[in-house]
């Protein structure tokens, strides 16, 4: 079955570390997405794909970064310069990401990220 | 720009009672609105979608939600919920290249 693959599910590192977040989706979408949750802030967008190779910065980047070398992946790195990486990620795909779209999105089960 | 407004964080509620949860937008461009559900753990499904065309959506589980354009809303309405409903509620504007989405109101039912 299509879908996105987000791994692992829990992840506990130490404070100053680098920890890289993995998505898989064999859907065949264009579009990926990494939002952050924290209880009670909704999802709040950290980066976004609309092609291969080529990526943007949402609303919360800093601290963050991604690469988007092949359509089916979307990795996220939680760099030491995040100053409160613990939290829960979730990744997004979408068939295509453009406004004259109505696309929604489909979601990995998500990542809870704890820093110690 | 886009945004969401969930009027509601918390919404309890007895089992087989209705239930609305609502929701408010603006949006800058074509009016795309979504409801998701968050179980806990999880990540988001998709409830229902408007596009265009009919301003009553029916989705999943027994949920619908009503379009009123001139109101700005987008609120989601079950006419009897299960204690299985017990869940994050999501709602969401699509803007010029991602979701802008509401900050989630969790519906609690209690038996």
């Amino acid at each position: 079955d299509g879908g996105i693959t987000q791994s692992p599910k829990y992840l506990f590192r130490k404070e100053g570390q680098n920890v890289t977040l993995s998505c898989e989706q064999n859907l065949n979408h264009d579009a990926m997405y990494w939002y952050r949750q924290d209880p009670g802030q909704g999802l709040r967008l950290i980066y976004y794909s609309q092609i291969v190779n080529d990526f943007q910065k949402g609303d919360i980047a800093e601290g963050y970064s991604v690469s988007r070398e092949k359509k089916e992946s979307f990795p996220l790195t939680v760099t030491s310069a995040q100053k409160n990486p613990t939290a829960f990620y979730l990744c997004a795909s979408s068939a295509d990401g453009s406004a004259q779209r109505g696309y929604g999105y489909t979601f990995g089960s998500g990542t809870r990220l704890t820093v110690v | 720009a886009q945004s969401v407004t969930q009027l509601d964080s918390q919404v309890p509620v007895f089992e087989e009672a209705p239930v609305e949860l609502r929701c408010n937008y603006s949006s800058s461009v074509s009016v795309y609105l979504f409801w998701y559900v968050q179980y806990p753990n999880q990540g988001l499904q998709l409830l229902l979608k408007y596009l265009s065309g009919s301003t009553l959506v029916k989705g999943i589980n027994g949920f619908e939600a009503e379009f009123n354009k001139s109101q700005t809303s987008f609120h989601l309405r079950k006419p009897s919920v299960h204690i299985s409903d017990t869940a994050e509620y999501f709602c969401a504007v699509k803007g010029y290249s991602t979701l802008t989405f509401g900050k989630g109101t969790m519906l609690l039912v209690s038996p």
